[in-house]
């Protein structure tokens, strides 16, 4: 069966820091990965998606990056942190266009 | 653009009452719509889809959702919650067959025992 893992599930980082969060799933090939940040109230917001290694399609203009080394790796990056960058961090994947997407268990990031 | 509206944002229900949580959605097109939802300290799970056929959808635990074309509408039910159902409900479609799914802001249910 097919799993999702991200890593750290929190971290705390000063303003002006760098950042890396890191997504893998098993048990599946050549999955679409995607990043979002869930906000209280506000739903969730793609941040980036990427259909192959080394193809990312960014949603919103921001001070993250994402880049997708391997098949089922996917990292959100970031060379440094401004404090709305807080939030809670998602990663998912799904078998292809228009299906179902599966999530992990997020990363709490706080920015101080 | 697709546009995803979810009209409660908070609800509050007593054990046995009977749910309907709304979603519309603005895309003119061919739509797959999906519910989630996301218990308190857990990941966020499929709970329904609909990609075709029969509008009326089951889901896990009992809920299920009617997708309503002309209404552009895919609101969920429960015909009877349970504390367990305490929870935040998104609903999402994906428009076009793209690569992107276009999520509510959210429902948060609090059922009370």
């Amino acid at each position: 069966s097919q799993t999702i893992h991200q890593w750290p599930a929190t971290l705390v980082q000063p303003v002006g820091s760098p950042l890396s969060l890191e997504c893998t799933v098993e048990g599946t090939s050549n999955p679409n990965l995607y990043w979002y940040r869930q906000a209280a109230g506000r739903g969730l917001q793609l941040l980036f998606y990427s259909v192959g290694i080394g193809q990312i399609s960014s949603e919103v203009p921001q001070n993250l990056s994402a880049s997708r080394p391997q098949d089922r790796q996917f990292i959100l990056s970031s060379k440094k942190l401004l404090l709305s960058d807080s939030g809670f961090y998602l990663c998912a994947w799904s078998s292809g266009s228009g299906y179902e997407q599966y999530f992990g268990p997020g990363t709490r990031l706080t920015v101080t | 653009a697709q546009s995803v509206s979810q009209h409660n944002h908070h609800v509050i229900l007593s054990e046995a009452a009977s749910l309907e949580l709304g979603c519309n959605y603005s895309y003119g097109g061919t739509v797959n719509l999906f519910w989630y939802v996301q218990y308190p300290g857990q990941h966020l799970q499929l709970l329904l889809k609909y990609f075709s056929g029969d509008p009326l959808v089951k889901g896990i635990k009992g809920f299920e959702a009617e997708f309503i074309k002309s209404k552009f509408s895919f609101n969920l039910r429960k015909p009877s919650v349970q504390w367990s159902d305490t929870a935040e409900y998104f609903c999402a479609v994906n428009g076009g067959a793209t690569n992107k799914l276009i999520f509510g802001t959210g429902t948060l249910l609090a059922v009370q025992p």
